[in-house]
């Protein structure tokens, strides 16, 4: 079974810094798919970035970025510049392809605070 | 195009009562996820429907159910409420040009 695991529960960091995310994931498959995606406070997720893993360079997206280690499982969120509207709960999931559908795995989540 | 829609957007019941959400995907999307988010549990897959066929189910008890219409909308049942159903409840729809899944705003159930 495929599992998404993300360690840090709650995270902060000062507006116009640095801050990276981190997540673990556990499969035998060699094409799937993942994501980040961003819950703020309202509620309404949305998509960050995406990441093919048959694609060796790394997604980004104006200020976020990605680490894609298929060796290594691991696949960890880079926000540069950090603004306060970057505050909100990160979730990273997981996505391959069976055969009649798609199944998705999600991790537990990373609340991040952005501080002024 | 309109986002994902889900009505209604809070809902408060007590033990034992039934309860139905409706989610209504982006036009042309025929693929309807259900998840149940608790601060403790995450994201828990509970069904996906495609094409008014549920193809696949997470772990819930069968109270959980599902439905989807010919106009690919959706609509979660949950019979005989406990407090531990208390959660956001979230739908998700796909296109079959995409690899991501597209969220709705949520539905707040608060059972007492």
């Amino acid at each position: 079974a495929q599992t998404v695991t993300q360690s840090q529960p709650e995270m902060s960091v000062q507006e116009a810094e640095t801050v990276t995310l981190s997540c673990t994931y556990d499969t035998s498959e060699n094409n799937y798919y993942l994501f980040w995606y961003k819950q703020p406070p309202s509620r309404q997720m949305i998509l960050v970035i995406r990441q093919e893993a048959y694609k060796q360079q790394n997604a980004t997206e104006n200020r976020f970025s990605v680490n894609f280690q298929k060796a290594a499982k691991s696949f960890s969120l880079k926000i540069s510049d950090s603004q306060l509207g970057d505050t909100a709960m990160y979730f990273c999931a997981f996505m391959k392809h069976e055969e009649y559908f798609n199944k998705f795995y999600f991790g537990s989540g990373t609340k991040l605070n952005v501080k002024p | 195009k309109a986002g994902v829609t889900q009505t209604p957007r809070y809902l408060i019941k007590t033990r034992g009562q039934q309860v139905t959400l409706s989610c209504s995907p982006i036009s042309g999307h025929r693929s309807v996820s259900w998840y149940q988010q608790t601060p403790g549990q995450g994201l828990q897959f509970l069904f996906e429907y495609f094409s008014e066929t549920q193809r696949n189910k997470g772990n819930f008890p069968g109270r959980f159910s599902g439905r989807q219409f010919s106009n690919s909308r959706s609509e979660m049942n949950v019979s005989t409420l406990e407090l531990g159903d208390s959660a956001l409840y979230l739908c998700a729809s796909k296109g079959s040009g995409y690899n991501e899944q597209f969220f709705g705003p949520g539905t707040r159930l608060t059972v007492l």
